[in-house]
């Protein structure tokens, strides 16, 4: 089956930016999806078919797909971006998950 | 806009079957795909697997043989039934709605745009 992965942890300084990273064979043949959940909440779209951003998603977040590599980039990070946030893709028609990936902002 | 709203018991006994329900209000619950997703407590999101309108599902290799969704576009609901259920099997459960397709040079996408809250159920005696 396939398998994504991600780091199990990121550290931003407020204002910096921040990279996620989801790996995956040939990931960029594929269109992910990345979404952010805070603490006792679901999920969020933030990101769809590698780069798009749902209405109300700030500019400062962004996403690339090439190679086996995607990657959800959040510039000028704030308070407010800390969260975890998993990668998606669609494979031979199943839903893949990444493990997750915990943003700290400090 | 749309919304979710998951229902069901939220305690199950070890070996019965856990079914939930998931409405969709303000919107059509037609053309699009519906999935539903769990979450063990501290852990990631596991796809557990989806429906079309049309009827058409499919399910998470790793649990498919327990697995059964159906829906009622009658009622605008969706529903899981998840069977022979162990502790392992408690988790947050989530429905979302999902758009699938092809682009323009037929590659596919699928992503879930909308969730609900999420449903606690908890399998014990």
């Amino acid at each position: 089956s396939y398998e994504l992965t991600q780091p199990p942890s990121v550290s931003v300084s407020p204002g910096q930016t921040a990279s996620i990273t989801c790996s995956g064979d040939k990931l960029g043949d594929k269109y992910v999806s990345w979404y952010k959940q805070k603490p006792g909440q679901s999920p969020v779209l933030v990101i769809y078919r590698d780069n798009k951003r749902p209405s109300g998603i700030p500019e400062r977040l962004s996403g690339s797909n090439s190679g086996n590599t995607a990657t959800l980039t959040i510039s000028g990070a704030q308070a407010m971006d800390e969260a975890d946030y998993y990668c998606q893709a669609w494979d031979s028609r199943t839903v893949v998950f990444g493990g997750g990936t915990k943003l700290t902002v400090l | 806009q749309v919304q979710l709203q998951e229902s069901g018991p939220g305690l199950v006994k070890p070996s019965e079957t856990l079914s939930l329900t998931c409405t969709v209000s303000g919107g059509s619950i037609s053309n699009f795909y519906w999935s539903w997703i769990r979450q063990i407590p501290g852990k990631g999101l596991e796809w557990i697997g989806y429906i079309h309108n049309s009827g058409s599902t499919n399910y998470n290799p790793s649990l498919k043989s327990r697995v059964t969704i159906s829906v009622d576009t009658s009622k605008s609901q969706f529903s899981l039934k998840l069977t022979s259920v162990t502790a392992a099997d408690t988790a947050v459960y989530y429905c979302a709605r999902a758009d699938s397709g092809s682009d323009a040079t037929s590659h596919p996408y699928y992503y879930m745009d909308v969730w609900g809250k999420g449903t606690t159920v908890t399998v014990s005696s």
